[in-house]
């Protein structure tokens, strides 16, 4: 069965801090693995993108990881701000363009 | 600027009523899709749409209906046969050309609730 498991649920850090959010999927085929960040009531925003060439990819202070061996992914936020509270979801592409599996997400909170 | 539209921002169903969930699009993309989103669980499937006048169910298709008479609209009809149907629904659009997955564009969501 396509899973995609994203860990830890939710997490608390302090503001101008680091973290790193967990993706392990079970996905075939494997087109490739997108982070999205959430805020509440809106729509997800696309964040990176990575194929199954592609090991890292980052933008601005998000940084991805993609290991295609082990099917595991992580988003590190550098530096963070309140800002970037938000849910962050990792969704895997299988194959076409209709068959995207969604994890439940994280829900980050950044405290002052 | 180009983007995907979704209106209202919320919505309220009595029991019993159908509600019509607008999404329009000015990014001249192919496909439509359509995807519920509940506390703690990953976006579900509705329906999606990858040509004017056709559309195909998703993993949870039931109780809902949708159509596609214009490559910029895709409007959901949750009907009463959906029990269950408070949720946070959100549309998403993509170019078919090019590499799958690329430029999924979502609207910022309708929430829906049962009252």
């Amino acid at each position: 069965k396509n899973q995609v498991e994203q860990s830890p649920q939710s997490l608390i850090i302090l503001e101008g801090k680091n973290c790193t959010l967990q993706c392990n999927y079970t996905v075939s085929p494997f087109s490739n693995l997108r982070w999205y960040k959430q805020d509440t009531g809106r729509g997800p925003v696309s964040l990176t993108i990575m194929t199954f060439s592609e090991n890292t990819k980052s933008n601005g202070r998000y940084t991805a990881t993609l290991d295609a061996d082990t099917k595991q992914s992580s988003l590190h936020i550098t530096a963070s701000q309140l800002s970037d509270s938000a849910s962050y979801i990792c969704v895997v592409t299988s194959g076409g363009y209709n068959k995207l599996i969604f994890g439940a997400g994280t829900r980050l909170a950044v405290h002052p | 600027d180009g983007g995907i539209t979704q209106s209202p921002k919320y919505l309220f169903r009595k029991e019993g009523q159908n509600v019509t969930l607008s999404c329009e699009q000015n990014l001249n993309h192919d496909a439509m899709y359509w995807y519920r989103q509940d506390p703690g669980q990953g976006l579900r499937l509705i329906y999606y749409s990858q040509i004017v006048n056709d559309f195909q169910k998703g993993d949870i298709a039931e109780g809902y209906s949708v159509s596609r008479e214009k490559k910029e609209s895709f409007p959901l009809t949750v009907t009463s046969a959906q029990k269950n149907p408070t949720a946070f629904y959100l549309c998403a659009s993509i170019m078919t050309k090019g590499a799958p997955g690329y430029g999924y564009t979502f609207g910022s969501g309708t929430r829906l609730t049962v009252v």
